[in-house]
């Protein structure tokens, strides 16, 4: 599985938007790019994930780059709640085959009044 | 998303002694996974549990000091044997519903070895 790279801290005021960068260059044509949060020890928590297309959920966006060498995740608008470690992951998806998750060492965003 | 439980959620444990965690899902699922997270740092692969078969382990983990069971798709349990204070983690159970699709984490069990 590709590599990624993430800031290892950010800061962000509440009720703003919060944009956490991930860059995978390598990432390859069958590879997915997932988004996980991992809330002060918890179990990490799936945010989103997407192949080439921007996509949208609930939680938050994924906006992947046309050469999908990079990609960013956007919580519209931050609370307190959503301090926590943000992982990005590229995995192989949804060909029926095994594909690991690993984890690198993610993006601490801190979230403040 | 499948609802995953664990047990304990946490323990206090003598070194030399074992202990066995359990991890139950509200569904059947295809894929379960095991995870070591070490105090400060990210998460590591333990072992794939696959049913009615011996788990497969990643490297530098082995089946004597993390022996693993799945009797069925729906629960799964690993053990930390012989245990050390290098042991102490968070130990998480993760889920895939199918092969290759979203993988969804239980609540984790903290362990403490004095």
């Amino acid at each position: 599985d590709a590599k990624t790279t993430q800031p290892p801290s950010m800061d962000c005021a509440e009720g703003r938007a919060a944009n956490l960068p991930c860059n995978h260059s390598t990432i390859s044509g069958n590879e997915y790019v997932y988004w996980y949060r991992q809330i002060h020890s918890q179990g990490p928590q799936y945010i989103i994930h997407g192949l080439k297309n921007n996509e949208t959920n609930e939680m938050a966006s994924l906006i992947i780059t046309e050469d999908r060498k990079s990609s960013t995740l956007i919580l519209p608008h931050a609370t307190l709640r959503d301090t926590a470690v943000y992982y990005c992951i590229v995995r192989v998806a949804n060909t029926g085959t095994a594909s690991k998750l690993t984890f690198g060492t993610g993006t601490r965003l801190q979230v403040t009044l | 998303s499948a609802v995953i439980s664990q047990k304990p959620s946490r323990d206090i444990c003598q070194r030399g002694t074992s202990l066995t965690i359990q991890c139950q899902v509200d569904s059947q699922v295809t894929m379960m996974f095991w995870y070591r997270q070490q105090p400060g740092q990210s998460l590591t692969l333990i072992a794939t549990a696959n049913q009615g078969s011996e788990a497969t382990y990643e490297s530098g983990f082995v089946i004597d000091k993390f022996p693993i069971s799945r009797p069925n798709l729906t629960f799964s349990t690993l053990t930390v044997s012989n245990m050390s204070p290098e042991d102490s983690s968070i130990y998480l159970c993760s889920v895939e519903e199918m092969v290759g699709q979203t993988q969804y984490f239980g609540p984790g069990t903290r362990l403490l070895v004095l």
